[in-house]
Order: structure tokens, then sequence, then C-alpha cells
């Protein structure tokens, strides 16, 4: 079936260091969606990438979205404590079925 | 701003029980999903709804079924709950293939 999977599951960062989850998909992705989960939370959406190739930045987040649309990467330069929590990447396949990575979980070690 | 509740936090039931859980929200939505969230698999759609009466399987949907009677409510049913189903359940709304809103999730234990 339609998987979208994503890696690291877990990562471990010095506060400062920067952080970087990626998310791949077996087949083309009409869109991808970031979104966070702070402990204890629901997930919250961070933002939407549509066109091949695309790229887009939320202060000190990257969010890029690969040519053939099958990965996509979200960035994180310079953590601070308020970046933990855990990231999930999430596509529509064409339908209107959004599938979820498995996440990756982000701890910050201040 | 959007709000999706979710009728209890916390559930404990017992093996075999029918249990009923309620999702309702505020802004017209079209679409309405439920996910189950378990550590290190992510969270995995059971069932979702693009129109009231209308609802699809996700990926997991054994044991569980779904009601859509009014546009504004989504209800998960387990017909006989049994200890696997025992997770977070996150029920989240979206207009056409745009960005989920998220309850704050209801904990359900099965003993």
């Amino acid at each position: 079936g339609q998987q979208v999977m994503q890696i690291p599951q877990y990562q471990h960062v010095q506060e400062g260091e920067d952080f970087t989850t990626y998310c791949n998909s077996s087949t083309t992705l009409s869109n991808i969606q970031w979104y966070k989960q702070r402990p204890g939370g629901h997930p919250v959406f961070l933002i939407q990438l549509v066109k091949s190739g695309e790229v887009k930045k939320q202060k000190r987040l990257t969010f890029q979205f690969g040519e053939a649309k099958k990965n996509s990467s979200l960035h994180i330069t310079a953590t601070q404590t308020t970046d933990v929590g855990t990231y999930f990447c999430a596509g529509y396949f064409g339908n209107e079925k959004l599938t979820f990575g498995t996440g990756t979980r982000l701890t910050i070690i201040p | 701003d959007v709000k999706v509740t979710q009728s209890s936090r916390y559930l404990v039931k017992r093996t075999g029980e029918k249990v009923f859980l309620e999702c309702v929200q505020d802004m017209d939505h079209e679409n309405m999903f439920w996910y189950r969230q378990d550590p290190g698999l992510g969270l995995r759609l059971i069932y979702f709804s693009y129109d009231v009466k209308m609802k699809e399987k996700g990926d997991i949907p054994e044991g569980y079924s779904v009601s859509r009677e009014k546009k504004e409510r989504f209800s998960l049913i387990l017909e006989s709950a049994s200890t696997n189903q025992t997770s977070m359940y996150l029920c989240a709304s979206s207009l056409v293939r745009a960005t989920l809103h998220f309850g704050n999730g209801t904990r359900l234990t099965v003993t």
C-alpha cells in the first residue's frame, strides 16, 4: 500500500546543534504537510509543500519537497529547547486520505 | 479558531464492552478523520469521512466502525473492545485536501 517512511525515529541533540528529519514515499505525493506534536499535546500543522523542488522557510525551520515529489525534509538550525517534540510528515496520494509518517522524536540536551 | 472537541480525555473500559468515542468540530469542515497513535508507529488512519453518511476505511479499520449522521460529528465505535485497542485516539477535521485540525485526543485503556 501507500506508505510514508520517516527517519530517524529518535534524535537527541545538544542545544544549538542542527537537526534534520527525512520523509520518503513509495509513490508520488500530491502534496506534503509537516506537523509538530509537543509532549502531551496533539499534532499541530506547520507547513504544506505542493510544488516539485519547493523550499519554504519559517524562521529557523527549512522545509524541502523533492523534485520527484517522493521525499521531503525538515531542517532546524540551532535548535532550542522549544523545538522539543515529535515531527511528522504527512502526504496526500491523490485521494482524501492523509497518510502520516512514523515521526521523529526530537529531544534537546541543554 | 477551529475547535475539534473529543468527548473524553481518558477512558477505561473492559474487554468486550462496546465503546463510543465522540468528536465534534465547529468549522463546517467536510472531512473528518480518526487516527490511533502508538509509540513507534506514528499516526495510523482508522476511518475517514468526506461527507455526511459517507465513510471510507483507512489503513487499520478492523475492529472499528464509524458514524457520521451530522456534518459536525464523527463517532468511532469499538464493537467489542480488546486489549490491543488500548491506544491514544485522535480525531481531526479539515476542508477538502487541506490541513488537519486535531482534537486533544482520548487515551483509551482496555483491561
